[in-house]
Protein backbone atom coordinates (compact mmCIF):
# COMPACT_ATOMS: atom_id res chain seq x y z
CA UNK A 1 0.00 0.00 0.00
CA UNK A 2 1.63 3.15 -1.23
CA UNK A 3 0.74 6.17 1.46
CA UNK A 4 2.80 8.62 -0.94
CA UNK A 5 2.32 8.97 -4.16
CA UNK A 6 4.51 11.05 -6.83
CA UNK A 7 2.96 9.83 -9.75
CA UNK A 8 5.52 11.97 -12.61
CA UNK A 9 8.65 9.94 -12.58
CA UNK A 10 10.18 12.50 -14.60
CA UNK A 11 9.69 16.51 -15.18
CA UNK A 12 11.77 18.31 -17.65
CA UNK A 13 11.55 22.29 -17.48
CA UNK A 14 13.23 25.43 -18.86
CA UNK A 15 15.61 27.04 -16.83
CA UNK A 16 13.71 30.52 -15.72
CA UNK A 17 10.40 28.91 -15.23
CA UNK A 18 8.07 27.38 -12.62
CA UNK A 19 8.88 23.82 -11.88
CA UNK A 20 5.95 21.91 -10.25
CA UNK A 21 6.50 18.61 -8.23
CA UNK A 22 2.93 16.90 -7.38
CA UNK A 23 2.30 14.59 -4.22
CA UNK A 24 -0.37 12.55 -3.13
CA UNK A 25 -1.12 11.14 -0.06
CA UNK A 26 -3.71 8.39 1.07
CA UNK A 27 -3.59 8.93 4.88
CA UNK A 28 -5.69 11.46 6.47
CA UNK A 29 -3.87 11.28 10.14
CA UNK A 30 -0.48 12.71 8.27
CA UNK A 31 -0.09 15.96 9.90
CA UNK A 32 3.86 16.69 8.48
CA UNK A 33 5.05 17.21 4.88
CA UNK A 34 8.81 17.57 3.93
CA UNK A 35 10.46 18.02 0.39
CA UNK A 36 13.80 16.65 -0.07
CA UNK A 37 15.89 16.88 -2.99
CA UNK A 38 18.52 14.29 -3.83
CA UNK A 39 21.43 13.76 -6.09
CA UNK A 40 22.83 10.57 -7.18
CA UNK A 41 24.84 8.95 -4.64
CA UNK A 42 24.53 11.43 -1.68
CA UNK A 43 21.96 11.29 0.91
CA UNK A 44 18.34 13.49 0.70
CA UNK A 45 18.82 17.33 1.38
CA UNK A 46 15.91 18.72 3.61
CA UNK A 47 14.17 21.45 1.39
CA UNK A 48 11.11 22.93 2.95
CA UNK A 49 8.24 21.66 5.02
CA UNK A 50 4.81 22.31 5.94
CA UNK A 51 2.26 21.42 8.58
CA UNK A 52 -1.38 20.56 8.27
CA UNK A 53 -2.39 23.56 9.80
CA UNK A 54 -1.04 25.95 7.09
CA UNK A 55 -1.79 25.42 3.34
CA UNK A 56 1.26 27.63 2.23
CA UNK A 57 4.54 27.65 3.48
CA UNK A 58 7.62 29.65 1.73
CA UNK A 59 11.09 30.06 1.65
CA UNK A 60 13.30 31.75 -1.10
CA UNK A 61 12.35 29.97 -4.72
CA UNK A 62 10.35 26.94 -2.74
CA UNK A 63 6.87 27.10 -1.71
CA UNK A 64 5.03 24.55 -0.93
CA UNK A 65 0.90 23.89 -1.06
CA UNK A 66 -1.10 21.74 0.73
CA UNK A 67 -4.59 21.07 0.07
CA UNK A 68 -6.19 18.67 2.76
CA UNK A 69 -9.44 18.47 1.15
CA UNK A 70 -7.57 16.59 -1.79
CA UNK A 71 -4.80 15.02 0.15
CA UNK A 72 -2.24 16.89 -2.52
CA UNK A 73 0.94 18.99 -2.12
CA UNK A 74 3.02 20.52 -4.48
CA UNK A 75 6.59 22.07 -4.62
CA UNK A 76 7.04 24.62 -6.90
CA UNK A 77 10.47 26.16 -7.54
CA UNK A 78 10.34 29.53 -9.40
CA UNK A 79 12.69 30.28 -11.24
CA UNK A 80 14.08 27.07 -11.96
CA UNK A 81 17.55 27.02 -12.88
CA UNK A 82 19.93 24.08 -13.41
CA UNK A 83 21.30 23.65 -10.54
CA UNK A 84 17.95 22.70 -8.98
CA UNK A 85 17.99 18.84 -11.51
CA UNK A 86 17.73 16.82 -9.34
CA UNK A 87 15.50 13.81 -7.52
CA UNK A 88 12.80 15.27 -5.50
CA UNK A 89 11.17 12.98 -2.89
CA UNK A 90 7.71 14.24 -0.53
CA UNK A 91 7.55 12.35 2.32
CA UNK A 92 4.66 12.39 5.07
CA UNK A 93 4.04 11.73 8.98
CA UNK A 94 1.68 11.61 11.86
CA UNK A 95 3.47 13.65 14.52
CA UNK A 96 0.65 12.84 16.88
CA UNK A 97 1.05 9.03 16.54
CA UNK A 98 4.57 8.50 18.76
CA UNK A 99 6.00 6.77 16.01
CA UNK A 100 7.99 9.29 13.95
CA UNK A 101 7.61 6.64 11.01
CA UNK A 102 8.10 9.06 7.89
CA UNK A 103 6.88 7.49 4.71
CA UNK A 104 8.88 8.37 1.63
CA UNK A 105 7.55 8.85 -2.17
CA UNK A 106 8.99 7.22 -5.24
CA UNK A 107 10.57 10.41 -6.23
CA UNK A 108 10.41 12.27 -9.51
CA UNK A 109 13.55 13.35 -11.31
CA UNK A 110 13.49 17.24 -12.60
CA UNK A 111 15.46 18.24 -15.14
CA UNK A 112 16.30 21.85 -15.99
CA UNK A 113 17.13 22.78 -19.37
CA UNK A 114 19.79 25.75 -19.94
CA UNK B 1 30.04 19.90 12.82
CA UNK B 2 26.65 18.54 13.51
CA UNK B 3 25.49 15.58 11.67
CA UNK B 4 24.64 12.02 10.39
CA UNK B 5 28.00 10.33 10.01
CA UNK B 6 27.87 6.75 7.93
CA UNK B 7 30.56 4.44 7.23
CA UNK B 8 32.21 2.63 4.52
CA UNK B 9 30.97 4.94 2.22
CA UNK B 10 31.38 1.97 -0.46
CA UNK B 11 31.51 -1.71 1.10
CA UNK B 12 32.15 -5.28 -1.07
CA UNK B 13 30.00 -8.41 0.52
CA UNK B 14 31.16 -11.55 -0.37
CA UNK B 15 28.14 -14.39 -1.33
CA UNK B 16 27.28 -15.93 2.78
CA UNK B 17 28.67 -12.95 4.48
CA UNK B 18 27.26 -11.05 7.06
CA UNK B 19 28.18 -7.12 7.07
CA UNK B 20 27.74 -4.08 9.42
CA UNK B 21 26.88 -0.54 8.37
CA UNK B 22 27.93 2.01 10.70
CA UNK B 23 25.43 4.91 11.42
CA UNK B 24 26.44 8.20 14.34
CA UNK B 25 24.59 10.76 14.80
CA UNK B 26 25.48 14.15 17.34
CA UNK B 27 22.03 15.74 16.69
CA UNK B 28 21.00 14.90 20.09
CA UNK B 29 17.89 12.89 17.79
CA UNK B 30 15.69 10.65 19.65
CA UNK B 31 14.46 9.06 16.58
CA UNK B 32 17.16 7.35 13.85
CA UNK B 33 15.90 5.35 10.85
CA UNK B 34 17.75 3.06 7.54
CA UNK B 35 16.39 3.31 4.57
CA UNK B 36 17.17 1.23 1.43
CA UNK B 37 17.10 3.35 -2.21
CA UNK B 38 17.83 0.76 -5.11
CA UNK B 39 17.97 2.25 -8.53
CA UNK B 40 15.41 4.62 -9.91
CA UNK B 41 13.08 3.30 -6.89
CA UNK B 42 12.32 5.52 -3.66
CA UNK B 43 12.93 4.98 -0.41
CA UNK B 44 12.13 2.18 1.74
CA UNK B 45 12.25 1.53 5.26
CA UNK B 46 14.11 -1.04 6.70
CA UNK B 47 13.98 -0.42 10.05
CA UNK B 48 13.50 2.66 13.16
CA UNK B 49 14.37 3.33 16.33
CA UNK B 50 12.94 5.72 18.47
CA UNK B 51 14.64 5.41 21.73
CA UNK B 52 17.53 3.39 22.85
CA UNK B 53 17.20 -0.63 23.03
CA UNK B 54 13.96 -0.60 21.35
CA UNK B 55 13.65 -0.50 17.11
CA UNK B 56 10.64 -1.33 14.82
CA UNK B 57 10.65 -3.06 11.84
CA UNK B 58 9.64 -1.27 8.07
CA UNK B 59 8.56 -2.21 5.52
CA UNK B 60 11.69 -4.27 4.28
CA UNK B 61 13.28 -5.53 7.05
CA UNK B 62 13.90 -9.13 6.39
CA UNK B 63 17.44 -9.91 6.09
CA UNK B 64 18.79 -7.14 8.35
CA UNK B 65 19.02 -6.35 11.81
CA UNK B 66 19.99 -3.52 14.04
CA UNK B 67 21.06 -2.88 17.62
CA UNK B 68 20.60 0.76 19.54
CA UNK B 69 22.19 0.59 22.47
CA UNK B 70 23.17 4.09 22.62
CA UNK B 71 21.18 7.17 21.47
CA UNK B 72 23.80 8.22 18.97
CA UNK B 73 24.67 4.79 17.51
CA UNK B 74 22.30 2.53 15.56
CA UNK B 75 24.12 0.19 13.09
CA UNK B 76 22.55 -2.08 10.35
CA UNK B 77 23.79 -5.34 9.77
CA UNK B 78 23.18 -6.94 6.00
CA UNK B 79 22.76 -10.38 6.68
CA UNK B 80 23.15 -13.70 4.41
CA UNK B 81 19.66 -13.88 4.69
CA UNK B 82 18.92 -10.92 2.42
CA UNK B 83 19.00 -11.70 -0.61
CA UNK B 84 19.27 -9.30 -2.80
CA UNK B 85 21.65 -7.40 -0.92
CA UNK B 86 23.15 -4.66 -3.35
CA UNK B 87 21.54 -0.87 -2.79
CA UNK B 88 22.32 2.39 -1.78
CA UNK B 89 21.55 2.51 1.79
CA UNK B 90 20.41 5.80 4.08
CA UNK B 91 20.68 6.66 7.98
CA UNK B 92 18.76 9.03 9.23
CA UNK B 93 17.73 10.96 12.45
CA UNK B 94 15.08 13.06 13.53
CA UNK B 95 13.79 14.79 17.17
CA UNK B 96 10.22 13.54 18.03
CA UNK B 97 8.59 13.83 14.45
CA UNK B 98 10.46 16.87 12.92
CA UNK B 99 12.33 16.97 10.35
CA UNK B 100 14.59 14.27 9.47
CA UNK B 101 17.83 14.38 8.36
CA UNK B 102 19.59 11.86 6.28
CA UNK B 103 24.05 10.80 5.95
CA UNK B 104 25.42 11.18 2.92
CA UNK B 105 24.86 6.95 2.19
CA UNK B 106 26.87 3.67 2.06
CA UNK B 107 26.59 1.45 -1.37
CA UNK B 108 26.99 -2.09 -0.77
CA UNK B 109 27.87 -4.20 -3.34
CA UNK B 110 28.16 -8.34 -3.72
CA UNK B 111 30.71 -9.86 -5.03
Amino acid sequence: DQQVKQNSPSLSVQEGRISILNCDYTNSMFDYFLWYKKYPAEGPTFLISISSIKDKNEDGRFTVFLNKSAKHLSLHIVPSQPGDSAVYFCAATRTTSGTYKYIFGTGTRLKVLA
Amino acid sequence: DGGITQSPKYLFRKEGQNVTLSCEQNLNHDAMYWYRQDPGQGLRLIYYSQIVNDFQKGDIAEGYSVSREKKESFPLTVTSAQKNPTAFYLCASSYRGSTIYFGEGSWLTVV
